[in-house]
């Protein structure tokens, strides 16, 4: 059951420019929200998470948007550099256990 | 504390035989969970423990999956008669506390395994 989507499975942005991925879920009942990012041969890093009773959480280049009533959610990064090329997963928590998108891999050109 | 270590990183075995990984979690987390990621996919639920109960087994994959913490602190997952078809990362991570922080989990490297 594919509970987080993560309908893009690649993007490719050039150095400077705004990164946007997007995350789908249909379980209403989650109630955190993060983004992780993963280095081939590394397990995922946790990058930035939100509550569902917020709407928008930053840290640095880093923010994640949430809409509840579209059950969507995106991570913005601006400005993209080189180094934040990798996969990037989102995920959803309802305090049990974790659920994982797909995954995209995003790609900054220089 | 150097994180989530799981051992061996890479394990190449004959199909039908038995595996088992280790995980060792940070040492102040009481959660403990195991993954599994296929590639193309993002990681899959497959059980977790509070300290040394096993709460959640139900998604393991089958009957050849199991999972122990016999002491809460590292825990052990073993695949019985392996098939082709669990060719995979193994992954295992840890949290603190009972409730998802704002931190999420700290993965380790995982456990690639190869079965032919």
């Amino acid at each position: 059951d594919q509970q987080v989507k993560q309908n893009s499975p690649s993007l490719s942005v050039q150095e400077g420019r705004i990164s946007i991925l997007n995350c789908d879920y249909t379980n209403s009942m989650f109630d955190y929200f993060l983004w992780y990012k993963k280095y081939p041969a590394e397990g995922p890093t946790f990058l930035i998470s939100i509550s569902s009773i917020k709407d928008k959480n930053e840290d640095g280049r880093f923010t994640v948007f949430l809409n509840k009533s579209a059950k969507h959610l995106s991570l913005h990064i601006v400005p993209s550099q080189p180094g934040d090329s990798a996969v990037y997963f989102c995920a959803a928590s309802d305090n049990n256990d974790m659920r994982f998108g797909a995954g995209t891999r995003l790609t900054v050109k220089p | 504390d150097t994180g989530v270590s799981q051992d061996p990183r890479h394990k190449i075995t004959k199909r039908g035989q038995n595996v088992t990984f280790r995980c060792d979690p940070i040492s102040e987390h009481n959660r403990l969970y195991w993954y599994r990621q296929t590639l193309g996919q993002g990681p899959e639920f497959l059980t977790y423990f509070q300290n040394e109960a096993q709460l959640e087994k139900s998604r393991l994959l089958s009957d050849r999956f199991s999972a122990e913490r016999p002491k809460g602190s590292f825990s052990t997952l073993e695949i019985q008669r392996t098939e082709q078809g669990d060719s995979a990362m193994y992954l295992c991570a840890s949290s603190r506390g009972g409730l998802i922080s704002n931190y999420g989990y700290t993965f380790g490297s995982g456990t690639r395994l190869t079965v032919v």
